[in-house]
């Protein structure tokens, strides 16, 4: 059974850091692009970051570029954003999911989300 | 960045009637013969559950009430008779390029 575990969601000021993981399971993690996907309170869905499966390559919603980065460690089946600079409007639940493997645009698995909030 | 954009922001629909959902793209996601766009349902309180890929091939389990069409810029979420289970918020998404986008959501009710 696929899983997909979110974990280092929080309550951060801003400007301050945070780190979120993701640990995947039921599934060969490396023959998968991997992303995250974001959803502000009551808002809808807000792609963030992906990486191709050997973490060759990484893209960025325009808003997050330079702020956040998007890693995958493949031994240990997990997938990270380092989150830096943050700012209310990143006040989101964030989503680990996994690409379809024909079609690595679409997301097949989503996890169940952790929540960062940014307030001073 | 490819702008998607859903109509209607809501429907009511009532049970067993047909429910269809449109989706509009601000350029064309046809390439090599296949239409890079999908659907998302999403209940309260989970998260999204991929329905639709290629436009209009359905994901594995995915009931056959629920139909995707269309090509280029404009396409269609349809639920052939609407069931208490799938009032939800319907997402269309595309993935031509690197940056994918989302709709702004459809939220589907009884009627």
């Amino acid at each position: 059974e696929v899983q997909l575990v979110e974990s280092g969601g929080g309550l951060v000021q801003p400007g301050g850091s945070l780190r979120l993981s993701c640990a995947a399971s039921g599934f060969t993690f490396n023959n998968h692009w991997m992303s995250w996907v974001r959803q502000a309170p009551g808002k809808g869905l807000e792609w963030v970051a992906n990486i191709k499966e050997d973490g060759s390559q990484q893209y960025y919603v325009d808003s997050v570029k330079g702020r956040f980065t998007i890693s995958r460690d493949n031994a240990k089946n997990s997938l990270h954003l380092q989150m830096n600079s943050l700012r209310a409007e990143d006040t989101a639940v964030y989503y680990c999911t996994r690409s379809h493997i024909t079609a690595a645009g679409c997301k097949d698995y989503w996890g169940q989300g952790t929540l960062v909030t940014v307030s001073s | 960045d490819i702008v998607m954009t859903q109509s209607p922001d809501s429907l009511a629909v009532s049970l067993g009637e047909r429910a269809t959902i449109n989706c509009k793209s601000s350029q064309s996601v046809l390439s090599n013969n296949k239409n890079y766009l999908a659907w998302y349902q999403q209940k309260p309180g989970q998260p999204p559950k991929l329905l639709i890929y290629w436009a209009s091939t359905r994901e594995s389990g995915v009931p056959d009430r629920f139909s995707g069409s269309g090509s280029g810029t404009d396409f269609t979420l349809t639920i052939s008779s609407l069931q208490a289970e799938d009032v939800a918020v319907y997402y269309c998404q595309q993935y031509y390029d690197s940056w994918w986008t989302f709709g702004q959501g459809t939220k589907v009710e009884i009627q």
